[in-house]
């Protein structure tokens, strides 16, 4: 089955920095990557994802790359604020009846003001 | 639109005791799953459903028993409860696998809901 990986597992930046979180998959039939946010006590969120045939995709000061030959693919926050503090998870999935995500372990990223 | 609900928020039980979580959707998603999140393992998957009457292990199925009876709701049972349950559980749903026009949708945006928080002493 697939087997995701997530690097780092806690990241601190100072506001205004960026932030990139690297996940990588095993399955190469994978073709569709989201990323999760989590705050505290809540459930995950869709903030946003990227299908195999992309391969960057940009919405606001969030970015997510992927690169399937080597299997990768990485969130980009720019200008980060103390209201992006959170655990980030990146997950991959097939695209069959099945519909199952296979996740990352999480990165708890620490925005400092 | 309440999106996910989930009942209760938080359980405490006893090694050997059963219950079920609650899982409901207003969204009228055919699909539905189970996972657990425990420290440092990200989600893992424990059962889903394709649609009433259809339901299917994921990889973390032992211990625990579901139904999918109507489209909106999704009940996970344990069914004697032991210490290494003791996790928080999400229930999520997203849109059906087919459009109208019979194609399969790459859409694939699973909600989640608030989560149960479960110990098992």
């Amino acid at each position: 089955g697939e087997n995701v990986e997530q690097h780092p597992s806690t990241l601190s930046v100072q506001e205004g920095d960026s932030a990139v979180i690297k996940c990588t998959y095993s399955d190469s039939a994978s073709n569709y990557f989201p990323w999760y946010k989590q705050e505290l006590g809540k459930g995950p969120q869709l903030i946003i994802d990227i299908r195999s045939n992309v391969g960057e995709k940009k919405d606001q000061r969030i970015a997510v790359t992927l690169n399937k030959t080597a299997k990768h693919f990485s969130l980009h926050i720019t200008e980060t604020q103390p209201e992006d503090s959170a655990v980030y998870f990146c997950a991959a999935s097939i695209r069959t009846g099945r519909r199952a995500l296979t996740f990352g372990s999480g990165t708890r990223l620490q925005v400092q003001p | 639109n309440a999106g996910v609900t989930q009942t209760p928020k938080f359980q405490v039980l006893k090694t050997g005791q059963s219950m079920t979580l609650q899982c409901a959707q207003d969204m009228n998603h055919e699909y539905m799953s189970w996972y657990r999140q425990d420290p440092g393992m990200g989600l893992r998957l424990i059962h889903y459903s394709v649609g009433a009457g259809i339901t299917d292990q994921g990889e973390v199925p032992n211990g625990y028993n579901v139904s999918r009876s109507t489209t909106e709701d999704f009940p996970l049972r344990l069914l004697s409860a032991a210490p290494s349950q003791t996790s928080v559980y999400f229930c999520a749903s997203s849109d059906p696998p087919f459009s109208r026009e019979g194609l399969m949708r790459s859409y694939n945006e699973q909600f989640f809901g608030p989560g149960t928080r479960l110990t098992v002493l």
